[in-house]
């Protein structure tokens, strides 16, 4: 059972350049969620789709874009990237009832 | 803004003693509580999860929770070794909303 995998594990981009953080589920989740990690800043929730079909911001969206294809899969879209999205981003989901996220194993994403 | 905060420690404990953290929250319609657990370079793994007051009981591990307090706590008994990493603490809300807002964490070192 592979849970919720992250692709890629690690990506290094220049600065401007734009790329797409693929996240898929197996556990027939309803609920998606991209988050941020950095030192001193703990998790913080970039986007999240409650359900197929509906999407909403997080606490930190700026510079970011997301789209839940199908129940499966949640992509993260960085436009242009800046060097302040140097991060660990992490991919979890939920089922209903808050049960807690399974997170995938994270993309370290490094912009220069 | 909804806040979880924990001390950021490092929290250094012997090998077989127990091992207590904690955790407060702002927001008082959070019902739902976390432990997770996150060794390093690896993603967050959900150990705790909590919505009575009172304690739970898994193992060598018990969360606490205290809803007129908004204290959370996470003990852990006969600490090993393995048990060194970062422990983070997340509230969420009920009903629909599944959204969790995670403290920055707390570093645990057990000492052989």
């Amino acid at each position: 059972n592979a849970g919720v995998t992250q692709t890629p594990k690690f990506q290094v981009l220049k600065t401007g350049q734009s790329m797409t953080l693929q996240c898929a589920q197996d556990m027939n989740h309803n609920s998606m969620y991209w988050y941020r990690q950095d030192p001193g800043m703990g998790l913080r929730l970039i986007y999240y789709s409650a359900s197929e079909g509906t999407t909403d911001k997080g606490e930190v969206p700026n510079g970011y874009n997301v789209s839940r294809l199908n129940k499966r899969e949640f992509s993260l879209r960085l436009e242009s990237a800046a060097p302040s999205q140097t991060s660990v981003y992490f991919c979890a989901s939920s089922t209903t009832g808050n049960y807690g996220y399974t997170f995938g194993s994270g993309t370290r994403l490094t912009v220069v | 803004q909804k806040e979880v905060e924990q001390n950021s420690g490092p929290l250094s404990v012997p090998e077989g003693a127990i091992a207590s953290l904690n955790c407060t929250y702002s927001d008082r319609g959070s019902q739902s509580f976390f432990w997770y657990r996150q060794y390093s370079g690896k993603s967050p793994e959900l150990i705790m999860f909590i919505y009575s007051n009172g304690d739970k009981e898994d193992g060598r591990f018990t969360a606490q929770l205290n809803k007129a307090s908004q204290y959370v706590s996470l003990l852990i008994r006969d600490s090993q070794p393995s048990d060194s990493a970062t422990y983070l603490c997340a509230g969420g809300g009920g009903g629909s909303n599944y959204k969790l807002t995670f403290g920055k964490g707390t570093l645990l070192t057990v000492n052989p």
